[in-house]
């Protein structure tokens, strides 16, 4: 079965180090996103793309960067990590209907 | 721009209770709208949704109803069972003009806990 996976599920990191999540999505999607996930906001959009070599900033972007060198994977980059970072991150992707969004099943990151 | 209002929990029920969780929506043109659930520890699971007005979506007893007058998407369920114990997302999805194509307008759940 196609399926959208993140990796890794959870992870512990210090101030000041880069950290990369990793989405993978085997549908084929052109669309795919990352939202953080924080008590009392609920989902907010940090970066999106419509397709390779295409990136795009959302609500929520500063201290994070993606790229998107092929249709199956969206690396979320934190170049330099931050307490304020410490959240879930989803990733998502958007089939060509319009109207279904799959989400991966979370990143944990804690930045100490 | 667009948004999602919904209900603030935490909301407490004992089983075989009935359900609403309130969502109202602003949206420019005419915007798909969802509801996800979010099991402790899982990722968002779309429980729902429904593309225009009037649609009813529904599933594993849960329901809203897509309500352009009202601009509203409440969840209802019947009877609530323990297993219901989740956070809830209300979302909508494509507005119109200036929309980001794709994304979703998240609320900021609504925690529901089922006792026995």
């Amino acid at each position: 079965d196609a399926e959208i996976t993140q990796s890794p599920r959870h992870k512990i990191t210090e101030t000041g180090r880069q950290v990369t999540l990793a989405c993978h999505q085997t549908w084929n999607h052109n669309n795919m996103f990352w939202y953080r996930q924080d008590l009392g906001h609920g989902l907010r959009l940090i970066h999106y793309s419509y397709g390779v070599q295409d990136t795009n900033k959302g609500e929520v972007s500063d201290g994070y960067s993606v790229s998107r060198s092929n249709t199956e994977d969206l690396p979320l980059t934190l170049e330099s990590a931050a307490s304020s970072q410490t959240s879930v991150y989803f990733c998502a992707s958007r089939d060509s209907s319009g109207n279904t969004i799959y989400f991966g099943e979370g990143s944990w990151l804690t930045v100490v | 721009g667009d948004s999602v209002t919904q209900m603030e929990g935490p909301v407490t029920l004992s089983e075989e209770a009935f359900l609403t969780i309130n969502c109202t929506y602003t949206a420019t043109g005419y915007p798909s709208l969802f509801w996800y659930v979010q099991y402790p520890g899982e990722g968002l699971q779309l429980l729902l949704k429904a593309t225009k007005a009037d649609d009813k979506g529904s599933n594993k007893g849960f329901e809203a109803t897509y309500r352009k007058e009202t601009t509203s998407f409440h969840l209802e369920k019947g009877s609530v069972q323990v297993s219901d114990s989740a956070v809830y997302f209300c979302a909508l999805s494509g507005g119109g003009r200036g929309s980001t194509l794709g994304r979703l307008y998240f609320g900021r759940g609504t925690q529901l806990t089922v006792w026995p």
